[in-house]
């Protein structure tokens, strides 16, 4: 199975700050990577799929980039709505296989 | 809006077998695939496997090949995941998640249900 490592695990960061995560595949993974969203208590919700299409509704302060085995998720001006702990997450489909990241947890400072 | 509802919290004897079932309302659901994601407490997200129900198979990711079983009922639009031989360390939030695309499987979850809680403990 392929083996999503993220960081960092935790930070802590000012409002309006700019927060960058990052995600890395043992194996090519081409653009096959999510990022979700978990707030406390909360089902995860989908906010980047395919590395770096917005879900609809998903603010634009929101962004993914990557491709290969390096990718990021940004949060361009930090918000005290996106305390949370945020996952990457590959896919294979033949046959269907995927996994999380160890997760990240974001809080304010 | 299709919206997941599951069912309630359960609490199992080590060595018995839950069914958690996940029941969709308001958009398609034979061709959109149900997944089961788990989450152990303070921990991250698993996947289980996923199943749509047109084709009525399952697929299962490795760890559980042996101890889960995906199904799903199209005539009440709900999908079930049944995990035996229970361990302690099968207690965990399992939540049912559904593809964002149709005819996709273990792909993008887009839509989730509010969790179930399952504690196995003697």
């Amino acid at each position: 199975d392929i083996q999503m490592t993220q960081s960092p695990s935790s930070l802590s960061a000012s409002v309006g700050d700019s927060v960058t995560i990052t995600c890395q595949a043992s194996r090519d993974i081409s653009k096959f990577l999510n990022w979700y969203q978990q707030k406390p208590g909360r089902a995860p919700k989908l906010l980047i799929y395919d590395a770096s299409n917005l879900e609809t509704g998903v603010p634009s302060r929101f962004s993914g980039g990557g491709s290969g085995t390096d990718f990021t998720f940004t949060i361009s001006s930090l918000q005290p709505e996106d305390i949370a702990t945020y996952y990457c997450q590959q896919y294979d489909t033949l046959p269907p296989r995927l996994t999380f990241g160890g997760g990240t947890k974001v809080e304010i400072k | 809006q299709v919206q997941l509802v599951q069912s309630g919290a359960e609490v199992k004897k080590p060595g018995s077998s839950v069914k958690v079932s996940c029941k969709a309302s308001g958009g398609t659901f034979s061709t959109y695939a149900i997944n089961w994601v788990r989450q152990a407490p303070g921990q991250g997200l698993e996947w289980m496997g996923g199943s749509i129900p047109l084709f009525g198979t399952a697929n299962y990711a490795q760890k559980f090949q042996d101890r889960v079983t995906i199904t799903s009922d199209e005539s009440t639009s709900t999908a079930f995941m049944e995990l035996s031989s229970l361990r302690s360390e099968d207690t965990a939030i399992y939540y049912c998640a559904r593809d964002r695309r149709q005819l996709s499987l273990g792909v993008a979850f887009d839509t989730w249900g509010q969790g179930t809680m399952v504690i196995v403990s003697s």
